[in-house]
């Protein structure tokens, strides 16, 4: 059984860090892209980050270039997306969700839940 | 354009058929992934590609594509499907990754 499952999210300042992990198994995590979608309270879904299986190709939504780093594990099945320079505006759940192919999102985890406020 | 345009809310009565659509430049060039998400729960994926089900998606879901529109078609919809529709796709670049606003479906 396929299986995502994130941590790491909490309260932090302004201007703060965060560090999230995404823990996969039930498949082949190497042979997968990876992405961080998010969902701010009430509002619908923005995707964060995609990481390519090997973790060769590494893209970022404009808004968190340069504050978010999306990195991977293969030796421990896990994903995860170090936030720098955090702002309320990054108050969301945070999901890690498996790209079967061609950006097609067909595993989520639970979501971690970030809030951003001072 | 570098956004997928959904309308906010639709409704639908009982057992009858309803269509949400997905707008946006990309969708010339890429198909619309559907994504159905209840409250409180993660998204799940209902339709990729050309028109494919992930398994244990109910066959009355189905996607289409005309010109800069996706749609995604619930034939006979259940009271089990009212919750929140988002598409995916890839914006004009390749690279990135857009989402519709999302549409509240309503199951009268």
């Amino acid at each position: 059984e396929v299986q995502l499952v994130e941590s790491g999210g909490g309260l932090v300042k302004p201007g703060g860090s965060l560090r999230l992990s995404c823990a996969a198994s039930g498949f082949t995590f190497s042979n997968y892209n990876m992405n961080w979608v998010r969902q701010a309270p009430g509002k619908g879904l923005e995707w964060v980050s995609s990481i390519s299986n090997s973790g060769s190709y590494i893209y970022y939504t404009d808004s968190v270039k340069g504050r978010f780093t999306i990195s991977r594990d293969n030796t421990k099945n896990s994903l995860y997306v170090q936030m720098n320079s955090l702002r309320a505006e990054d108050t969301a759940v945070y999901y890690c969700a498996r790209d079967r192919v061609g950006l097609e999102f067909d595993y989520w985890g639970q979501g971690t839940l970030v809030t951003v406020s001072s | 354009s570098s956004e997928l345009t959904q309308d906010p809310a639709v409704s639908v009565a009982l057992g009858q058929t309803v269509r949400i659509t997905c707008q946006g430049d990309s969708l010339g060039n890429y198909y619309a992934s559907w994504y159905q998400q209840k409250p409180g729960q993660a998204p799940v994926l209902v339709i990729y590609g050309k028109n494919h089900r992930p398994s244990g998606i109910p066959d009355r879901f189905s996607g289409s594509r005309s010109g800069n529109t996706a749609s995604l078609t619930i034939t006979g919809a259940q009271a089990e499907d009212e919750a929140d529709y988002y598409c995916n796709s890839r914006d004009s670049s390749g690279n990135q990754v857009l989402f519709g606003g999302g549409t509240k479906l309503t199951v009268l």
